[in-house]
C-alpha cells in the first residue's frame, strides 16, 4: 500500500452534514491526489496537491474542498454531503510528477 | 467523447489462455502509460508502467504502446484464476499533469 492510510474505511452519513476523509502517507512524497470511483465512470480526479498549501481542482471538484497543512496528510472535506457523493474515495501519491501513482485502500462513503 | 476509452467487459476466458486488454486515447500529448489491477473492494495496484512507445515485459505481463495509433494493450500469458480482477489503464502527459483513467475492464479467469 506504499505507506498510505485512509480513514475512515467506511462511513454512512446524512445528507447535509459535513464529512472529512483523511489520507496519511509515511514517505513524505509531494504529490497527493483524491479520486472518486463510480460504476461507468472509472476513477475521476477531485483535487490534488503538489505540496503543503499547494492544491488545485480536478475534474469533479464541486462540493469538495481539500487541505494540506502537513506533507503527510491530505484531507478531503464534503462541505454538505449529498446523495450524489455516495462513492468510493481513493487517495493516491506519486513520487514525482512523472512517476506512477500508488493508491490507498479506499473509503466507502454512503450518504443517506 | 472521453479522452481514454476502455471496453468495460466483462471478459471471461479459460485458465491458461492469453488475455488481451486494450485502451484507446485521443490526447496525443500522453507520454506515460500505466496498467493497474484492482481486486474487489481494494485499491488499484500498479502492474506496468511505460514511457512513450514500445513494449515492456514483466513475467506473464506485457504492455504495448502504439502512439501512432493512440492504442495501448496489456497481454497476460498463462492466465490464472488469481488474475480475475478489474484492469484499469491510465495515462498522462509530462510534467505536473494528472493521470487520466479508463473505466476499467472486468476480467474473470475460469478454472
Amino acid at each position: 500500500d506504499a505507506g498510505i492510510t485512509q480513514s475512515p474505511r467506511h462511513k454512512v452519513t446524512e445528507t447535509g452534514t459535513p464529512v472529512t476523509l483523511r489520507c496519511h502517507q509515511t514517505e513524505n512524497h509531494r504529490y497527493m491526489y483524491w479520486y472518486r470511483q463510480d460504476p461507468g465512470h472509472g476513477l475521476r480526479l477531485i483535487h490534488y496537491s503538489y505540496g503543503v498549501k499547494d492544491t488545485d481542482k480536478g475534474e469533479v471538484s464541486d462540493g469538495y474542498s481539500v487541505s494540506r497543512s502537513k506533507t503527510e496528510d491530505f484531507l478531503l472535506t464534503l462541505e454538505s454531503a449529498t446523495s450524489s457523493q455516495t462513492s468510493v474515495y481513493f487517495c493516491a501519491i506519486r513520487v514525482t510528477a512523472n512517476t506512477e501513482a500508488f493508491f490507498g485502500q479506499g473509503t466507502r462513503l454512503t450518504v443517506v | 467523447q472521453k479522452e481514454v476509452e476502455q471496453d468495460p467487459g466483462p471478459l471471461s476466458v479459460p485458465e491458461g489462455a492469453i488475455v488481451s486488454l486494450n485502451c484507446t486515447y485521443s490526447n496525443s500529448a500522453f507520454q506515460y502509460f500505466m496498467w493497474y489491477r484492482q481486486y474487489s473492494r481494494k485499491g488499484p495496484e500498479l502492474l506496468m508502467y511505460t514511457y512513450s512507445s514500445g513494449n515492456k515485459e514483466d513475467g506473464r505481463f506485457t504492455a504495448q504502446v502504439d502512439k501512432s495509433s493512440k492504442y495501448i494493450s496489456l497481454f497476460i500469458r498463462d492466465s490464472q484464476p488469481s488474475d480475475s480482477a478489474t484492469y484499469l489503464c491510465a495515462m498522462s502527459p509530462s510534467g505536473r499533469e494528472k493521470l487520466t483513467f479508463g473505466t476499467g475492464t472486468r476480467l474473470t479467469i475460469i478454472p
